[in-house]
Protein backbone atom coordinates (compact mmCIF):
# COMPACT_ATOMS: atom_id res chain seq x y z
CA UNK A 1 0.00 0.00 0.00
CA UNK A 2 1.21 3.65 -0.46
CA UNK A 3 0.81 4.49 3.72
CA UNK A 4 1.94 2.83 6.66
CA UNK A 5 -0.42 -0.11 7.41
CA UNK A 6 -1.37 -1.11 11.21
CA UNK A 7 -3.32 -4.15 12.39
CA UNK A 8 -6.02 -4.58 13.80
CA UNK A 9 -7.13 -1.50 13.86
CA UNK A 10 -9.01 -2.39 17.37
CA UNK A 11 -8.29 -4.67 20.09
CA UNK A 12 -9.95 -5.81 22.94
CA UNK A 13 -8.13 -8.04 25.54
CA UNK A 14 -8.61 -9.63 29.30
CA UNK A 15 -6.42 -8.83 31.84
CA UNK A 16 -4.06 -11.19 31.55
CA UNK A 17 -3.68 -11.63 27.86
CA UNK A 18 -1.20 -11.51 25.34
CA UNK A 19 -1.57 -9.24 22.69
CA UNK A 20 0.42 -8.65 18.94
CA UNK A 21 0.10 -5.53 16.69
CA UNK A 22 1.24 -5.49 13.35
CA UNK A 23 3.07 -2.34 11.64
CA UNK A 24 3.60 -2.67 7.60
CA UNK A 25 6.00 0.36 7.29
CA UNK A 26 6.11 2.04 3.91
CA UNK A 27 8.50 0.07 1.05
CA UNK A 28 11.82 1.07 1.34
CA UNK A 29 11.61 3.22 4.83
CA UNK A 30 14.99 2.51 6.78
CA UNK A 31 13.35 3.82 10.23
CA UNK A 32 10.36 2.53 12.34
CA UNK A 33 9.06 3.54 15.25
CA UNK A 34 6.35 2.77 17.62
CA UNK A 35 4.58 5.25 20.02
CA UNK A 36 1.55 5.00 22.53
CA UNK A 37 -1.01 7.57 23.17
CA UNK A 38 -3.16 7.56 26.02
CA UNK A 39 -6.92 9.41 25.23
CA UNK A 40 -6.56 12.89 25.07
CA UNK A 41 -2.66 13.19 25.00
CA UNK A 42 0.44 13.15 23.03
CA UNK A 43 2.05 10.26 21.53
CA UNK A 44 5.08 8.94 23.77
CA UNK A 45 8.10 7.16 21.41
CA UNK A 46 8.07 3.44 22.66
CA UNK A 47 11.49 2.41 20.48
CA UNK A 48 12.97 2.96 17.17
CA UNK A 49 14.13 0.45 14.73
CA UNK A 50 16.78 1.12 11.93
CA UNK A 51 16.22 -1.77 9.33
CA UNK A 52 15.96 -4.95 11.72
CA UNK A 53 18.22 -3.16 14.21
CA UNK A 54 16.35 -2.06 17.23
CA UNK A 55 18.48 1.19 18.50
CA UNK A 56 16.30 2.38 20.73
CA UNK A 57 14.17 0.79 23.23
CA UNK A 58 13.86 2.95 26.24
CA UNK A 59 10.31 3.95 25.85
CA UNK A 60 9.29 0.71 26.39
CA UNK A 61 7.57 1.03 29.75
CA UNK A 62 7.62 -2.49 31.15
CA UNK A 63 9.56 -5.60 30.14
CA UNK A 64 5.66 -6.78 29.09
CA UNK A 65 6.22 -5.13 26.05
CA UNK A 66 8.60 -6.48 23.15
CA UNK A 67 9.00 -4.94 19.77
CA UNK A 68 10.68 -6.95 16.29
CA UNK A 69 11.29 -5.97 13.40
CA UNK A 70 13.24 -9.19 12.02
CA UNK A 71 13.68 -8.65 8.16
CA UNK A 72 13.96 -5.04 8.12
CA UNK A 73 10.07 -4.50 6.96
CA UNK A 74 7.12 -5.40 8.71
CA UNK A 75 7.28 -5.11 12.78
CA UNK A 76 5.35 -6.57 15.63
CA UNK A 77 4.79 -4.63 19.23
CA UNK A 78 4.42 -7.50 21.39
CA UNK A 79 2.39 -6.91 24.82
CA UNK A 80 2.45 -9.73 27.45
CA UNK A 81 -0.01 -10.06 30.13
CA UNK A 82 -1.99 -7.33 29.64
CA UNK A 83 -3.04 -4.31 32.45
CA UNK A 84 -5.47 -1.74 32.36
CA UNK A 85 -2.98 1.04 32.02
CA UNK A 86 -1.77 -0.86 28.83
CA UNK A 87 -4.91 0.65 26.82
CA UNK A 88 -4.07 3.19 24.78
CA UNK A 89 -3.54 3.72 20.61
CA UNK A 90 -0.17 2.40 19.34
CA UNK A 91 0.97 4.53 16.40
CA UNK A 92 3.67 3.19 14.17
CA UNK A 93 5.41 5.45 12.15
CA UNK A 94 8.05 4.96 9.59
CA UNK A 95 11.05 7.18 7.71
CA UNK A 96 12.60 7.11 5.20
CA UNK A 97 15.59 9.14 7.09
CA UNK A 98 17.66 6.97 9.79
CA UNK A 99 18.44 8.14 13.20
CA UNK A 100 20.07 11.67 13.76
CA UNK A 101 18.61 13.00 10.35
CA UNK A 102 15.71 14.53 10.68
CA UNK A 103 12.87 13.07 8.05
CA UNK A 104 8.93 13.23 7.84
CA UNK A 105 7.36 10.23 9.83
CA UNK A 106 4.55 8.45 8.26
CA UNK A 107 2.03 7.50 10.80
CA UNK A 108 -0.71 4.73 10.21
CA UNK A 109 -4.04 5.38 11.80
CA UNK A 110 -2.97 2.99 14.85
CA UNK A 111 -4.31 -0.07 16.81
CA UNK A 112 -6.71 0.77 19.60
CA UNK A 113 -5.94 -1.83 22.60
CA UNK A 114 -8.83 -1.77 24.90
CA UNK A 115 -7.79 -4.45 27.98
CA UNK A 116 -10.60 -4.55 30.27
CA UNK B 1 13.43 18.51 31.71
CA UNK B 2 12.56 18.24 28.03
CA UNK B 3 9.47 19.01 27.79
CA UNK B 4 6.49 20.54 25.03
CA UNK B 5 3.52 22.46 25.50
CA UNK B 6 0.52 23.90 24.33
CA UNK B 7 -0.72 27.03 25.71
CA UNK B 8 -4.69 26.43 24.78
CA UNK B 9 -6.46 22.61 24.94
CA UNK B 10 -9.25 23.97 22.75
CA UNK B 11 -9.04 26.90 20.27
CA UNK B 12 -12.46 27.91 18.44
CA UNK B 13 -12.55 30.29 15.41
CA UNK B 14 -15.19 31.14 12.82
CA UNK B 15 -14.63 29.75 9.49
CA UNK B 16 -12.74 31.80 7.23
CA UNK B 17 -10.93 33.87 9.46
CA UNK B 18 -7.24 32.82 10.50
CA UNK B 19 -6.44 30.37 13.32
CA UNK B 20 -2.88 30.59 15.76
CA UNK B 21 -2.12 27.67 17.84
CA UNK B 22 1.02 28.28 20.49
CA UNK B 23 3.44 25.62 21.76
CA UNK B 24 6.36 26.28 24.10
CA UNK B 25 9.10 24.20 24.56
CA UNK B 26 11.78 24.08 27.27
CA UNK B 27 14.80 22.40 26.09
CA UNK B 28 17.16 25.89 24.54
CA UNK B 29 19.23 22.96 22.69
CA UNK B 30 16.73 21.66 20.58
CA UNK B 31 17.11 22.49 16.74
CA UNK B 32 14.35 20.72 14.78
CA UNK B 33 9.91 21.39 15.42
CA UNK B 34 7.33 19.92 13.65
CA UNK B 35 3.94 20.64 13.96
CA UNK B 36 1.70 17.70 12.98
CA UNK B 37 -2.24 17.35 12.60
CA UNK B 38 -4.52 14.79 13.79
CA UNK B 39 -7.86 13.77 13.07
CA UNK B 40 -10.30 11.53 15.17
CA UNK B 41 -9.93 7.78 14.37
CA UNK B 42 -6.44 8.64 12.38
CA UNK B 43 -3.02 8.92 13.02
CA UNK B 44 -1.16 12.19 13.18
CA UNK B 45 0.10 13.70 9.86
CA UNK B 46 2.50 15.95 8.83
CA UNK B 47 2.30 19.69 8.55
CA UNK B 48 5.17 21.63 8.85
CA UNK B 49 8.83 21.50 10.21
CA UNK B 50 10.79 24.25 10.77
CA UNK B 51 14.77 24.16 11.92
CA UNK B 52 16.36 26.18 14.80
CA UNK B 53 18.61 28.66 12.10
CA UNK B 54 15.11 29.83 10.65
CA UNK B 55 12.46 32.10 12.22
CA UNK B 56 9.71 31.81 9.50
CA UNK B 57 8.72 28.72 7.58
CA UNK B 58 5.58 28.66 4.94
CA UNK B 59 3.44 26.15 3.61
CA UNK B 60 0.38 25.61 1.78
CA UNK B 61 -1.94 27.92 4.40
CA UNK B 62 0.00 27.22 7.22
CA UNK B 63 3.20 29.65 8.31
CA UNK B 64 5.11 28.22 11.40
CA UNK B 65 7.07 31.12 13.27
CA UNK B 66 9.66 30.19 15.52
CA UNK B 67 10.97 32.44 17.91
CA UNK B 68 13.88 30.93 20.19
CA UNK B 69 14.80 33.73 22.38
CA UNK B 70 11.35 32.79 24.64
CA UNK B 71 10.83 29.34 23.24
CA UNK B 72 7.91 29.76 21.45
CA UNK B 73 6.84 28.06 18.12
CA UNK B 74 3.53 28.66 16.54
CA UNK B 75 1.71 27.32 13.90
CA UNK B 76 -0.99 29.89 11.43
CA UNK B 77 -3.62 28.62 9.37
CA UNK B 78 -4.82 30.86 6.79
CA UNK B 79 -8.48 31.30 5.88
CA UNK B 80 -9.89 28.25 8.39
CA UNK B 81 -12.28 25.81 6.65
CA UNK B 82 -14.27 22.99 8.19
CA UNK B 83 -11.46 20.14 6.81
CA UNK B 84 -8.49 22.04 9.23
CA UNK B 85 -10.79 20.85 12.50
CA UNK B 86 -9.03 18.33 14.56
CA UNK B 87 -6.02 18.25 16.91
CA UNK B 88 -2.67 20.02 16.29
CA UNK B 89 0.23 18.90 17.89
CA UNK B 90 3.75 20.32 18.08
CA UNK B 91 6.74 18.08 18.57
CA UNK B 92 10.33 18.43 19.56
CA UNK B 93 13.06 16.27 18.09
CA UNK B 94 14.95 15.50 20.64
CA UNK B 95 17.65 12.61 18.41
CA UNK B 96 15.13 10.43 16.83
CA UNK B 97 12.46 10.80 19.41
CA UNK B 98 9.79 12.75 18.73
CA UNK B 99 8.71 14.94 21.99
CA UNK B 100 5.24 15.65 21.94
CA UNK B 101 2.97 18.55 23.26
CA UNK B 102 -0.72 17.70 24.78
CA UNK B 103 -2.28 18.78 21.39
CA UNK B 104 -4.75 21.92 20.74
CA UNK B 105 -8.07 21.08 19.61
CA UNK B 106 -9.09 23.31 16.67
CA UNK B 107 -13.20 23.74 16.44
CA UNK B 108 -14.46 25.22 13.66
CA UNK B 109 -17.52 27.27 14.13
CA UNK B 110 -19.83 27.67 10.51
Amino acid sequence: GAGVSQSPRYKVAKRGQDVALRCDPISGHVSLFWYQQALGQGPEFLTYFQNEAQLDKSGLPSDRFFAERPEGSVSTLKIQRTQQEDSAVYLCASSLATAGNTGELFFGEGSRLTVL
Amino acid sequence: GESVGLHLPTLSVQEGDNSIINCAYSNSASDYFIWYKQESGKGPQFIIDIRSNMDKRQGQRVTVLLNKTVKHLSLQIAATQPGDSAVYFCAENSNYQLIWGAGTKLIIKP
